[in-house]
């Protein structure tokens, strides 16, 4: 069974700060693996979907990498604000079924 | 709002209560879910509804019951809870099987006294 495991669990900045969140996956038969945000007491939203041929997606600030062989991705938050304290959650999609493993999270608080 | 609506916002119920939470999307998806969100817990897929399939994780118990009436709308049937069902249950809805559009509710707060 593919499990997915966040690290660090919490992380705390200043304001400013370049950081990186890490994601592993234990089973690297994935179709895609997508990046959410989680505000507290909201649904998810989404940030990037990295498809399983693709090594990296980018949207403003954010940037996700993929290395499927390794069973590894990262969301690396350039100039960290104050607006992206949330929960961030990596997950992975098996196969072309519509399942998707989560991992638990890394909860992000930046300071001003 | 993200385009999925789900209601109520927060239910609280008793063990011998029967409920239902309601998810509606109008953004043309062909597939919706249920997930359960418990304190220190990763997501937890429950069920999955698709023009193709419907995908039941078979660790789910059975006072937990679907219901995808159309494509736009899902219901999850709550009775004889127990207090561990206590959770947030987000509803989401995607394009396909794909996962691109993967768009999630606010979620259901459910507390069982």
């Amino acid at each position: 069974k593919q499990e997915v495991t966040q690290i660090p669990a919490a992380l705390s900045v200043p304001e400013g700060e370049n950081l990186v969140l890490n994601c592993s996956f234990t089973d690297s038969a994935i179709y895609n693996l997508q990046w959410f945000r989680q505000d507290p007491g909201k649904g998810l939203t989404s940030l990037l979907l990295i498809q399983s041929s693709q090594r990296e997606q980018t949207s403003g600030r954010l940037n996700a990498s993929l290395d499927k062989s390794s069973g590894r991705s990262t969301l690396y938050i350039a100039a960290s604000q104050p607006g992206d304290s949330a929960t961030y959650l990596c997950a992975v999609k098996q196969g072309n079924f519509n399942k998707f493993y989560f991992g638990s999270g890394t909860k992000l608080n930046v300071k001003p | 709002e993200t385009g999925v609506t789900q209601t109520p916002r927060h239910l609280v119920m008793g063990m011998t209560n029967k409920k239902s939470l309601k998810c509606e999307q109008h953004l043309g998806h062909n597939a919706m879910y249920w997930y359960k969100q418990s304190a220190k817990k990763p997501l937890e897929l429950m069920f999955v509804y698709s023009l193709e399939e419907r995908v039941e994780n078979n660790s789910v118990p059975s006072r937990f019951s679907p219901e995808c009436p159309n494509s736009s709308h899902l219901f999850l049937h709550l009775h004889t809870l127990q207090p561990e069902d206590s959770a947030l249950y987000l509803c989401a809805s995607s394009q396909d099987r794909s996962g691109y559009g993967y768009t999630f509710g606010s979620g259901t707060r459910l507390t069982v006294v």
